[in-house]
């Protein structure tokens, strides 16, 4: 079983729409969590830490079960630029290494 | 601020022979890994330094090696390189182990 699995997607969704990932982890110990966002051909940039009691960042929510091992990321009226792939992340090993999901593919369209 | 830079951008090798990678962290952070990402993946670790000690290290072959300067900066070395490669090697750095990490521009390798 892979430590952090994701749903590949592609999701098309249309300007305006809402939009949710969601990523399960199997590692119990897992510390840390994170939504990355990657570009076509480039590196992946830090879009939001995790936190238990949920978290918000503009149009961007990120939710976590600890008890489920469930993170969540929804994305609130989605814009042509939020068109990337979106990678869930897990900490675990107190820091040594960010164990990355295949990342789920968004594509925004007009 | 500058971010994580890494160097070369591209690069193009033959089956056995060695390679370098560098990157240079975020100014004030001590801690650097190193990724692989093949097409279609998320990043694989590889290795990471703290201080200038390998804190951490993945499932990947001997013919990998690195090392963090006293400046914080660090080289990936690959021996005996093999088709499989192939892939995109990201760098990231972070202010200490377990918080985000903030990636470099990554360098391509691609091994014929």
């Amino acid at each position: 079983r892979k430590e952090v699995e994701q749903d590949p997607g592609p999701f098309n969704v249309p300007e305006g729409a809402t939009v949710a990932f969601n990523c399960t982890y199997s590692n119990s110990a897992s510390q840390s969590f994170f939504w990355y966002r990657q570009d076509c051909r480039k590196e992946p940039k830090l879009l939001m830490s995790v936190y238990s009691s949920g978290n918000e960042d503009g149009r961007f929510t990120a939710q976590l079960n600890r008890a489920s091992q469930y993170i969540s990321l929804l994305i609130r009226d989605s814009k042509l630029s939020d068109s990337a792939t979106y990678l869930c992340v897990v900490n675990v090993n107190s820091g040594y290494a960010l164990n990355f999901g295949k990342g789920t593919s968004l594509l925004v369209t007009p | 601020d500058a971010g994580v830079t890494q160097s070369p951008t591209h690069l193009i090798k033959t089956r056995g022979q060695h390679v370098t990678l560098r990157c240079s962290p975020i100014s004030g952070h001590k801690s650097v890994s190193w990724y692989q990402q093949v097409l279609g993946q998320g990043p694989q670790f590889i290795f990471q330094y703290y201080e200038k000690e390998e804190r951490g290290r993945g499932n990947f072959p001997d013919r990998f090696s690195a090392r963090q300067f006293p400046n914080y900066s660090s080289e990936l070395n690959v021996n005996a390189l093999l088709l499989g490669d192939s892939a995109l090697y990201l760098c990231a750095s972070s202010p200490r182990t377990g918080e985000g990490q903030y990636f470099g521009p990554g360098t391509r390798l691609t091994v014929t």
